[in-house]
């Protein structure tokens, strides 16, 4: 069965790094997003990714947060200057309709030390 | 931003028993999801409604989607220990959004022996 994959599973960085989590989302899909779960928290929607462009993105989605899809396969979130508040899971998803099922990856654990 | 309250937060029950969880929300949706989501891990997808009085039916598991779009219900017939985790319901709307997913707090469910 498809899924959505994420590497790696865990990061840790010191505050002031860039970073970069990467999806691959399933093959088919057109919609991309990613969310993060602070710990003990709930899941929280970053920005969403359709035709090569971003399609909404949530005030937590500042100038410090970019995506890209740099081919057919890979989806990534880079973070430019992490902060210890960046700290938490980061989760992609993907759903072939807008609005429709959104299928999610095991994650990233990201620690800004 | 439309809130989804989930109730209840924490629910434990022995093997054999039945359960609900409610997902509530005053704002009307597209589709509504329900996650079960382990430690560490990334929510897997149980279900997707979307027509309003929509039931669907997963094994022991029944989703309904309230008449207005606006709550569901998960309903767990004769609970077993495998289905013990945290159940989220989210929430995606299109007619203002590209189906950014909107989570409940979840309900910790634990079904002892």
């Amino acid at each position: 069965e498809p899924e959505v994959t994420q590497t790696p599973s865990h990061q840790v960085t010191q505050m002031g790094q860039e970073v970069i989590l990467r999806c691959v989302p399933i093959s088919n899909h057109l919609y991309f997003y990613w969310y993060r779960q602070i710990l003990g928290q709930k899941v929280e929607f970053l920005v969403s990714f359709y035709n090569n462009e971003i399609s909404e993105k949530s005030e937590i989605f500042d100038d410090q947060f970019s995506v890209e899809r740099p081919d057919g396969s890979n989806f990534t979130l880079k973070i430019r200057s992490t902060k210890l508040e960046d700290s938490a899971m980061y989760f992609c998803a993907s759903s072939g309709l807008a609005g429709g099922a959104q299928y999610f990856g095991p994650g990233t654990r990201l620690l800004v030390l | 931003t439309q809130l989804l309250e989930q109730s209840p937060q924490f629910l434990s029950i022995q093997e054999g028993e039945n359960l609900t969880v409610y997902c509530n929300s005053s704002s009307v949706f597209s589709s509504l999801q329900w996650y079960r989501q382990e430690p560490g891990e990334g929510p897997v997808l149980l279900v997707t409604v979307v027509t309003g009085g929509e039931v669907k039916k997963l094994k022991r598991l029944t989703f309904q989607f309230g008449d207005a779009r606006k709550d569901s219900s998960l309903h767990i017939t004769a609970a077993q220990p495998g289905d013990t985790g945290l159940y989220l319901c989210a929430g995606a709307r299109t007619t203002d959004s590209w189906g950014k997913l909107q989570f409940g707090a979840g309900t910790q469910v634990v079904v002892t022996p």
